[in-house]
Parts: C-alpha cells; sequence; structure tokens
C-alpha cells in the first residue's frame, strides 16, 4: 500500500528563521510528488516534482527530490508569520490518485 | 473567472439525513476529486472521476455516492450510512492523467456539522 509520511507534524518558529519540512515516501510507482499549503481552507498548490536533485523554488521557498533515498524536503527561508499553515506532502500515483501525507502544521511567532 | 466552486460552506444535519454537497469547475478539466479532512490528518480520497459518466471509489467511499453527468459537476451525497460524517469536506479537479499534467486544484470546501 502507498505511503506518504511528513516529519514533523506540528513545528513553531520565529519570524526569520529557516525551516525544513520533511516527507517520506513508499510507493510502488512512483509518478510525482506534489507539495500543498493549506491555510484556512484549501489547499494551494507549491511544487510538483518528478525528478531528482533538481530544486524546485518559488520566492522563499525551495524543494528537492530524492528518488533513491524516497523522500523530499520543503524548505522556508527568512519565515514569516503569513506562512503559518500547515504544509501537505502527496504522491502522485500510476492510477490517477494522490496519496497524502498527514500535514505538518508551521506555526510562525512575530 | 476560472475556478473550482463548492456549496455551501457550512452545512449543519441532523442524524439520518442524505445530504448532498455541490462541486462545479469551469477549468475544462476531465479529472474531478472528492477528499475529506478531519482534524489533525492529511486529505483521504473518497471518490475520483477521470471522465464524464464514470467515477471510481478512493480508499474511503463507504457511505458516499457520487454522480458525474456533466464535465463540470461532481455532486457527493453523504448518506445516512455514513457513521461519521462530519468532517470538513474538498472538491479538487485536474486535467486528465493521460495529458501529463497532475497538479489538482481545490475548492474552498464544505463543512459538514452532523447532530
Amino acid at each position: 500500500e502507498d505511503k506518504v509520511v511528513q516529519s514533523p507534524l506540528s513545528l513553531v518558529v520565529h519570524e526569520g528563521d529557516t525551516v525544513t519540512l520533511n516527507c517520506s515516501y513508499e510507493v510502488t510507482n512512483f509518478r510525482s510528488l506534489l507539495w500543498y499549503k493549506q491555510e484556512k481552507k484549501a489547499p494551494t498548490f507549491l511544487f510538483m516534482l518528478t525528478s531528482s536533485g533538481i530544486e524546485k523554488k518559488s520566492g522563499r521557498l525551495s524543494s528537492i527530490l530524492d528518488k533513491k533515498e524516497l523522500f523530499s524536503i520543503l524548505n522556508i527561508t527568512a519565515t514569516q508569520t503569513g506562512d503559518s499553515a500547515v504544509y501537505l506532502c502527496a504522491h502522485y500515483n500510476q492510477g490517477g490518485k494522490l496519496i497524502f501525507g498527514q500535514g505538518t502544521e508551521l506555526s510562525v511567532k512575530p | 473567472d476560472g475556478g473550482i466552486t463548492q456549496s455551501p460552506k457550512y452545512l449543519f444535519r441532523k442524524e439520518g439525513q442524505n445530504v448532498t454537497l455541490s462541486c462545479e469547475q469551469n477549468l475544462n478539466h476531465d479529472a474531478m476529486y472528492w477528499y475529506r479532512q478531519d482534524p489533525g490528518q492529511g486529505l483521504r480520497l473518497i471518490y475520483y472521476s477521470q471522465i464524464v459518466n464514470d467515477f471510481q471509489k478512493g480508499d474511503i467511499a463507504e457511505g458516499y455516492s457520487v454522480s458525474r453527468e456533466k464535465k463540470e459537476s461532481f455532486p457527493l451525497t453523504v448518506t445516512s450510512a455514513q457513521k461519521n460524517p462530519t468532517a470538513f469536506y474538498l472538491c479538487a479537479s485536474s486535467m486528465s492523467v493521460g495529458r501529463g499534467r497532475y497538479e489538482q486544484y481545490f475548492g474552498p470546501g464544505t463543512r459538514l456539522t452532523v447532530t
């Protein structure tokens, strides 16, 4: 059974800190790995990763995939209170289904 | 304005009643999905549909039913057989997997409370 595990489950930091969120996966047929940010309501798409070692970057957020070790990380530099959210990692399997991890709840204090 | 809409935002029902949650998209996406989210948990797939008039069960389909009569619409019915229906329900859509685009876009969600 495909599985996605995120760590830590929750994290509290102060503005300006850098954080690293982890996502490990066990899947039978890897297609892609996705990161989403969920504030109060709908998850919003951040990144999709399909190849190892290629960093995707958007402003202060970046993500990379390691297909050999079966994990991905999401980095946020110079955190702001607006970064407070639940960050979801998901694997897209060959059957067209997204398998989500439990999420990491990030709280950024002023 | 392109996007996914869900209605209503909040829904309250008595135990034993069926309730239907609406999901509409104007993104011309082929695939649509329904997820359930409980506090402190990730999203779990209820049903999904890759094309009109066809849908498949997800991981937690028991007590739910769907239809896909139009490309734009994918309503979810929560039946009285669903043992713990109180949850946050999210609808999503994506381009067909066969076209090589995978990201799913989510609607704003419906929070259902059953008492």
